[in-house]
């Protein structure tokens, strides 16, 4: 099946710094979705970004599926961004969403 | 966005009683549901899938006898932790898809489950 790998594994910025963070999958996907997941568990969607850029407020994130790998940047870093960013994807004649391991992203103030 | 509900989002048991989770999708219908588990600290790991009016779809090594899955309607799953034990203690997020592999994707706020 599909591989998703995460990097990094953990985070740990200043207020105000700016990241990236990676997601390598190993095949061909329908769909790509990323997702923070807060302090109380809740998995917030982020982004729908099977190709393409998108940007949201301090977040944009990048998908180069011919390259099989997404990027989610954050600007401007806040301490409420902090938690558990995940990469999912549902590969291409797949039936299920398969998820990476996430980065742990903690903001000092 | 669209909603997912989950209930309850807590729930503390004896062990060798039985728990029910619902998942609702509150303004979109919901052709396909997930069940996910997530120990700390780790990623979330699928249990099973189910279709609306069909049986679940369990992943290799989730006991079906275990976590019943019913899909019922467009609108509401539920899963059924039978006899629960202590190892069972976890959070479980449902998850739910109003079309096929190219939609979105939706989360419930999950439900932490803590059998003593």
């Amino acid at each position: 099946g599909i591989q998703v790998e995460q990097s990094p594994p953990d985070l740990i910025l200043q207020e105000g710094a700016n990241s990236t963070l990676r997601c390598n999958f190993s095949d061909s996907v329908n769909n790509l979705q990323w997702f923070h997941q807060n302090p109380w568990g809740q998995l917030i969607n982020l982004f729908y970004i099977p190709s393409g850029t998108k940007q949201n407020g301090r977040l944009s994130a990048t998908t180069v599926a011919t390259e099989r790998y997404s990027l989610l940047y954050i600007s401007s870093s806040q301490t409420t961004d902090s938690g558990v960013y995940f990469c999912a994807v549902w590969e291409t004649g797949g039936f299920k969403t398969i998820f990476g391991a996430g980065t742990r992203l903690f903001v000092k103030a | 966005g669209a909603v997912v509900s989950q209930h309850p989002s807590r729930v503390i048991c004896k062990s060798g009683t039985s728990v029910k989770i619902e998942c609702r999708s509150l303004d979109f219908q919901a052709t396909t549901m997930f069940w996910y588990r997530q120990f700390p600290k780790q990623s979330l790991m699928l249990m099973a899938t189910s279709n609306e009016g069909s049986k679940a779809t369990y992943e290799q090594g989730v006991e079906k006898d275990k976590f019943l899955i019913n899909h019922a309607s467009l609108t509401l799953s539920t899963l059924t932790v039978t006899s629960a034990h202590p190892e069972d203690s976890s959070f479980y997020i449902c998850s739910a898809k109003s079309g096929g592999a190219t939609d979105t994707q939706y989360f419930g706020p999950g439900t932490r489950l803590t059998v003593l």
